[in-house]
């Protein structure tokens, strides 16, 4: 069964740092390209970053370029993403998902709650 | 503010249709496909829809995805309570290359 669990969300202040991760079980991890979206309290989806199965191709949303890396260990199923600098408006529920094709992601995480308080 | 433009809400009753439309342009909608999700209150997104019409194996037929031009458009038939949700259209916009949502769409069965 394919699952993907987020962790390493919590409380920062502004201009802090925080890693989440997201490990991921019952598929090819190393097959799939991997993104980043995230939903702010009450409001809708907003992509943050992609990564390809390889890791040679990155983007990143506007919002989050130049604050934000976004990586992966094949070899431990796993997806990262640095946040730096954080701001208040960079709280959310952060999902990992799998790009099944085409951007079209088929299967999410339950997501990882960043709130960016002071 | 969404590079796609969906309404906000719409309404219908139990066992009627309801479309929602996505609204974009060429560098997004316009030159690659098209995803819709449905996420109900306090769970991930679904993918109910890709490559603009095709469905994931479990989801029912009652959900249809079409694209023309620079717009797409979700058919939900034989509306159940159940459906109640918050539905999304997605895609790759390649002149920014970068993911986009639409601002979302509440649909309330009454």
């Amino acid at each position: 069964e394919v699952q993907l669990v987020e962790s390493g969300g919590g409380l920062v202040q502004p201009g802090g740092s925080l890693r989440l991760t997201c490990a991921a079980y019952g598929f090819t991890f190393s097959s799939y390209s991997m993104n980043w979206v995230r939903q702010a309290p009450g409001k809708g989806l907003e992509w943050v970053s992609y990564i390809s199965s390889t890791g040679g191709t990155i983007y990143y949303a506007a919002s989050v370029k130049g604050r934000f890396t976004i990586s992966r260990d094949n070899a431990k199923n796993s997806l990262y993403l640095q946040m730096n600098s954080l701001r208040d408006e960079d709280t959310a529920v952060y999902y990992c998902a799998r790009d099944f094709l085409r951007f079209s992601t088929d299967y999410w995480g339950q997501g990882t709650l960043v709130t960016v308080s002071s | 503010q969404s590079v796609l433009t969906q309404p906000p809400s719409v309404s219908a009753a139990p066992g009627q249709k309801v479309t929602i439309s996505c609204s974009g342009s060429s560098s997004n909608i316009g030159n690659n496909y098209v995803s819709w999700y449905q996420q109900l209150p306090g769970t991930a997104p679904k993918l109910l829809i890709y490559d603009n019409n095709k469905r994931p194996s479990g989801i029912p037929d009652r959900f249809s995805g079409s694209k023309s031009g620079t717009s797409a458009t979700l058919g939900i038939t034989g509306l159940q309570t159940g459906d109640e949700a918050d539905y999304y259209c997605g895609t790759w916009d390649s002149s920014l290359n970068a993911g986009e949502f639409g601002g979302g769409t509440k649909l309330t069965v009454l």
